[in-house]
């Protein structure tokens, strides 16, 4: 089955609030996570990464958070906007995979209601 | 500073036609990934490549697919005898040589087969 997974695929908030993606990995080797965001009929674009001997890492706006114990990830959107609609993937790769073999999860859709 | 560019946007194909999907990385970029994506869905790593090798195929399936990355020119995707199922959006993406798993990906070709 997947590696990679997500709790919710679809997610609906009001513009301003905050937005909370989850995502569930079974690989217990996956040593660096990254989230991307993917507009309609666009490639996904980088949001932010961590590696593994990381907790959290912030970026602007964005902060992910890694939970080793129970292989969770998560991606905080703060103040979302409108312009972070889309769909929103997390990916894992792991110590010994080939470069670049990232393994995606399902996405969730994000949608921001004005 | 152009990014990762693929062409056509759009292929439309004929069952039992040839597909060739290019794709140029981003200057200074020497590594090339190739991911499909059926509708829904996440996006499945099919093979990555360098100048002139190709390093994984190891998602790339075993008939009527292959690809190159040319010591001059873009890497080509090819499909050989396209059949329905072939039908989903391919995305290339590239990356620096010490960044492997960052990677920058371009908007994809959408290839439809009759």
């Amino acid at each position: 089955g997947e590696s990679v997974g997500l709790h919710l695929p679809t997610l609906s908030v009001q513009e301003g609030d905050n937005s909370i993606i989850n995502c569930a990995y079974s690989n217990s080797a996956s040593d660096y996570f990254i989230w991307y965001k993917q507009e309609s009929g666009k490639g996904p674009q980088f949001i932010i990464d961590i590696r593994s001997n990381m907790d959290k890492r912030q970026g602007q706006r964005v902060t992910v958070l890694l939970n080793k114990t129970v292989k969770h990830l998560s991606l905080q959107i703060a103040a979302t906007q409108p312009g972070d609609s889309a769909v929103y993937f997390c990916a894992e790769t792991f110590y010994g995979g080939s470069q670049g073999n990232l393994i995606f999860g399902k996405g969730t859709k994000l949608s921001v209601k004005p | 500073n152009a990014g990762v560019m693929q062409n056509p946007r759009h292929l439309v194909r004929r069952r039992g036609q040839e597909a060739r999907l290019r794709c140029s990385p981003m200057k200074g970029h020497s590594h090339v990934y190739w991911y499909r994506q059926l509708p829904e869905e996440g996006l499945k790593f099919m093979v990555y490549l360098q100048k002139e090798n190709i390093i994984d195929e190891s998602g790339m399936p075993k008939e009527r697919f292959s690809a190159e990355f040319p010591k001059e020119g873009p890497s080509i995707l090819r499909i050989q005898q396209v059949v329905r199922g072939d039908s989903a959006a391919y995305f290339c993406a590239s990356s620096p040589l010490d960044l492997g798993e960052k990677l920058f990906f371009g908007s994809g070709t959408q290839l439809s087969v009759l």
